[in-house]
């Protein structure tokens, strides 16, 4: 089981706004920023939120994110059918090692 | 363009050893911390190493260390995985990609590279 605690699954529908949260501790996300990924079905992941809630060029605004504590959350908004994914946080741990959640499949309806 | 293709994945027996190679270019390699991600079948990301610009600092998951060594070329923007004494619980479909200033994953990822452990 992953150190950074994430909800298994999601849904929506289209248009419908989702938050996936992504929940550790004071050595890693109360401590370090949170970027956020997505994997689309059988390919690689891609960078959707950096260092808590920056957007990468080219990713549409209604991707965001936030931090409060030792929890973050991603939210998407106006939620589409190709937002079908999988959606992972991760984050430096003070104990030297790079954390992944267990990720989130997310399911549009 | 930026392209990151990984290399050197395969079938190879328990206790085998394997070199995985990540080629880079469109992008200023020796700028990044680099890592490697790992994702077994129908699971979710690990992250296996990261190394540092100039391949000073390296880090490792508990689970590869001492048997996993990443190192980079810069003179050849490629970074590598020296992969030993492989066990069935390294199989995995293994990601390159560019590293933020804070260890995690960045922008630039590979398409991976598939690596099985059996006999």
């Amino acid at each position: 089981q992953s150190v950074l605690i994430q909800p298994p699954s999601a849904s929506g529908t289209p248009g419908q706004r989702v938050t996936i949260s992504c929940s550790g501790s004071s050595s890693n996300v109360g401590h370090n920023p949170v970027n956020w990924y997505q994997q689309l079905p059988g390919t690689a992941p891609k960078l959707l939120i950096s260092n808590n809630n920056e957007r990468p060029s080219g990713v549409p605004e209604r991707f965001s994110a936030s931090k409060s504590g030792t929890s973050a959350s991603l939210a998407i908004s106006g939620l589409q059918s190709e937002d079908e994914a999988d959606y992972y946080c991760a984050v430096w741990d003070d104990t030297l090692n790079v954390l992944f959640g267990g990720g989130t499949k997310l399911t549009v309806l | 363009e930026v392209q990151v293709v990984e290399s050197g994945g395969g079938l190879v027996q328990p206790g085998g050893s394997l070199r995985l190679s990540c080629a880079t270019s469109g992008f200023t390699f020796s700028s990044y911390w680099m890592c490697w991600v790992r994702q077994a079948p129908g699971k979710g990301l690990e992250w296996v190493a990261n190394i540092k610009q100039g391949g000073t600092e390296k880090y490792y998951a508990a689970s590869v260390k001492g048997r996993f060594t990443i190192s980079r070329d810069n003179a050849k923007n490629s970074l590598y995985l020296q992969m030993n004494s492989l066990r069935a619980e390294d199989t995995a479909v293994y990601y390159c990609s560019t590293s933020d200033r804070w260890g995690t994953p960045s922008q630039y990822w590979g398409q991976g590279t598939l690596v099985t452990v059996s006999s």
